[in-house]
């Protein structure tokens, strides 16, 4: 089975400060898929990223960056000079090839103060 | 396009009473999920559906029933509420094998008092 996990509970950090949410991942099969998405005060689910367990680029996008590095089964999230519109619960999941469903972790909520 | 559509937003029920949440999405979409989130527990699956007709329980399936006669709408059925069974809702769709995108509805805040 496989499992997703996000030790942090809650980062609370000054604007402009960098953070990095962390996510370790469980899995026996080769091919996979990890997610991050965001879900701000107001409720919904928003895609961040998805990456393929055979591309370990890391990825940049603005202020947002991601390190996927297979050998620590781990996939972090990086926000550079954080805002208060950072403030949010981010969730880390991962998809099997082949499944139809994401496997979430239980999610770390930043909360960026000005 | 709407994407994926979740009624009500919000509910609240008493114990014992009987509700459906409707989810629909008009992308298409071969694959559709229900979630449910609580508090420290992030997201779980509840039931999922990879087809019309076909339908298979996820994590969390007790006390949930669901049904997928067309390709569009996916309810979720409580048919005896619980207080365990307040969380947040949500629906997701897939476009299907090959696309791992999941597009999610905005959620329903479900309250069994």
């Amino acid at each position: 089975a496989q499992k997703v996990t996000q030790a942090q509970t809650e980062i609370s950090v000054v604007e402009k400060e960098d953070v990095t949410l962390d996510c370790v991942y469980e899995t026996r099969d080769t091919t996979y898929y990890l997610f991050w998405y965001k879900q701000p005060p107001s409720g919904e689910l928003v895609f961040l990223i998805r990456r393929n367990s055979f591309d370990e680029q890391n990825e940049i996008s603005g202020r947002y960056s991601w390190n996927f590095q297979k050998s620590t089964s781990s996939f972090n999230f990086t926000i550079t000079a954080s805002q208060v519109v950072d403030s949010a619960v981010y969730f880390c999941a991962l998809s099997l090839e082949g499944y139809s469903t994401l496997t979430f972790g239980k999610g770390t909520m930043l909360l960026v103060s000005p | 396009n709407a994407g994926v559509t979740q009624t009500p937003k919000f509910q609240v029920l008493k114990t014992g009473q009987s509700m459906t949440l409707q989810c629909a999405q008009d992308m298409n979409h071969e694959y559709m999920s229900w979630y449910r989130q609580d508090p420290g527990m992030g997201l779980r699956l509840i039931h999922y559906s990879v087809g019309a007709g076909i339908t298979d329980q996820g994590e969390v399936p007790n006390g949930y029933n669901v049904s997928r006669s067309t390709t569009e709408d996916f309810p979720l059925r409580l048919l005896s509420a619980a207080p365990s069974q307040t969380s947040v809702y949500f629906c997701a769709s897939r476009p299907g094998r090959r696309v791992y995108e999941q597009y999610f509805g905005p959620g329903t805040r479900l309250t069994v008092t």
